[in-house]
């Protein structure tokens, strides 16, 4: 298996602009999370989702963030419009609790620089 | 789920020394995870102790749990400089989605 794919890897943007993260899930798993990683507050889980469904979104910081899994393979975070306090490393991750199997694969991450 | 407290922040050892990270957790968990996180990428899942085991043992790695204690520990022997990374603890409620709260980590210093 590939693992998770994130694209794009790295992405620079100036403020205002709306930018798109993408996020291909292990085959199979049925549960898919967003992080955020910065220096100053660490890994924060943004939004989770659980067959497709959002299931807790209230780590997602303001209303300029959304989140979709239109799929079992793809899912989108959106900021809109940026600012460059979004500037982190942002992580897609997939797992898969059946059988009490609860670990879960990371993606490469993307570098989002906001200037 | 709950968020794990690692400790201590950093821990800077040399190469073939044992590393010992701790792990405590505010209530009662179904299993609990440690990863690693090489400096820029994505965390790597090492290990995952259930409730009702003590020990458990991965090549190098061995992790505790003291459910009494609400606390885990993570040892590597025979440390490399390739296990110069961060480490996170991840108690799990055993939830059917899995979500997982992630702490600050240890940031380990393996000096050749």
């Amino acid at each position: 298996d590939a693992g998770v794919i994130q694209s794009p890897r790295h992405e620079v943007t100036e403020m205002g602009q709306e930018v798109t993260l993408r996020c291909k899930p292990i085959s199979g798993h049925n549960s898919l999370f967003w992080y955020r990683q910065t220096m100053m507050r660490g890994l924060e889980l943004l939004i989770y989702f659980n067959n497709n469904v959002p299931i807790d979104d209230s780590g997602m910081p303001e209303d300029r963030f959304s989140a979709k899994m239109p799929n079992a393979s793809f899912s989108t975070l959106k900021i809109q419009p940026s600012e460059p306090r979004d500037s982190a490393v942002y992580f897609c991750a997939s797992s898969s609790a059946t059988g009490g199997s609860y670990e879960q694969y990371f993606g490469p991450g993307t570098r989002l620089t906001v200037t | 789920s709950q968020q794990g407290e690692e400790d201590p922040q950093a821990l800077s050892i040399q190469e073939g020394e044992n590393a010992t990270m701790n792990c405590s957790y505010k209530t009662s968990i179904n299993n609990l995870q440690w990863y690693r996180q090489n400096s820029g990428r994505g965390l790597v899942h090492l290990i995952l102790i259930r409730s009702n085991e003590r020990e458990k043992h991965s090549g190098r790695l061995r992790v505790t749990l003291d459910t009494s204690k609400k606390s885990s520990s993570l040892l590597i022997t025979a440390s490399r400089a390739a296990d110069t990374a961060s480490y996170f603890c991840a108690p799990g409620d055993g939830g059917s989605q899995g979500n997982l709260i992630f702490g600050k980590g240890t940031k380990l210093s393996v000096k050749p």
